[in-house]
């Protein structure tokens, strides 16, 4: 079955780290685009980061919220993606799911896989 | 970062009316647009990409219009298993950035 399972989430104090990691079935994370978007109670959607595939160097992106404290890696030995979150603030509370990123036509993407998310609450 | 600006926030409805969601960008972002429709507790699906494009799956009672800085989604006749929210997805350019959702309830 091709699936996304996160695990990882939980409780952690400001200005601590926390890795959730993303387990694939059924297909290959290295061969495609992989993003992580969260979601705070309540609210919208929100992109965090993405890593390209390996014919793309694996290279990296980041929402400016999150640059320099989270990490997006992947292990090709085992299929897993993880987000590595460093110095967490409040603000960081929310659901993150990994998401499969279908490159379609000539410039667009369409998030054709999603994972069922797991909760991060960043709290004293 | 490109804005993306969604209406109306919510709307009431009822099942077998058209209903149509507007987004616009704060600058074009040529068709690089998608629609996702999120139910309570559950993660979002695509429904539509490349601003017009259906997903393979959705039902054909949804579908997607527009380029450069206005896009809107159509939802030919409203069914039950319709009511959620929806947001578009802008990916021209990083960061990527969702509007802020359209609410769409039973009336």
């Amino acid at each position: 079955e091709v699936q996304l399972v996160e695990s990882g989430g939980g409780l952690v104090q400001p200005g601590g780290s926390l890795r959730l990691s993303c387990a694939a079935s059924g297909f290959t994370l290295s061969d495609n685009y992989m993003d992580w978007v969260r979601q705070a109670p309540g609210k919208g959607l929100e992109w965090v980061g993405r890593i390209r595939k390996k014919a793309n160097s694996d290279t990296t992106e980041y929402a400016a919220s999150v640059k320099g404290r989270f990490t997006v890696s992947r292990d090709d030995s085992t299929n897993f993606l993880y987000l590595q979150m460093n110095s967490l603030k409040t603000e960081d509370t929310a659901v993150y799911y990994c998401v499969r990123t279908q490159l379609v036509g000539a410039t667009s993407i369409a998030y054709d896989l999603w994972g069922q998310g797991t909760m991060v609450t960043v709290s004293s | 970062a490109i804005q993306m600006t969604q209406s109306p926030s919510s709307l009431s409805a009822s099942v077998g009316d058209r209903v149509t969601i507007t987004c616009r960008a704060s600058q074009g972002i040529r068709n690089d647009l998608g629609w996702y429709q999120q139910k309570p507790g559950k993660a979002p699906k695509v429904l539509i990409y490349a601003a017009s494009s259906l997903q393979s799956g959705v039902p054909s009672r949804f579908s997607g219009s527009g380029s450069g800085t206005d896009f809107i989604l159509t939802i030919s006749s409203l069914q039950p298993e319709d009511f959620a929210t929806y947001y578009c997805l802008q990916d021209y350019n990083y960061p990527l950035t969702f509007g802020q959702g359209t609410k769409v309830e039973i009336k």
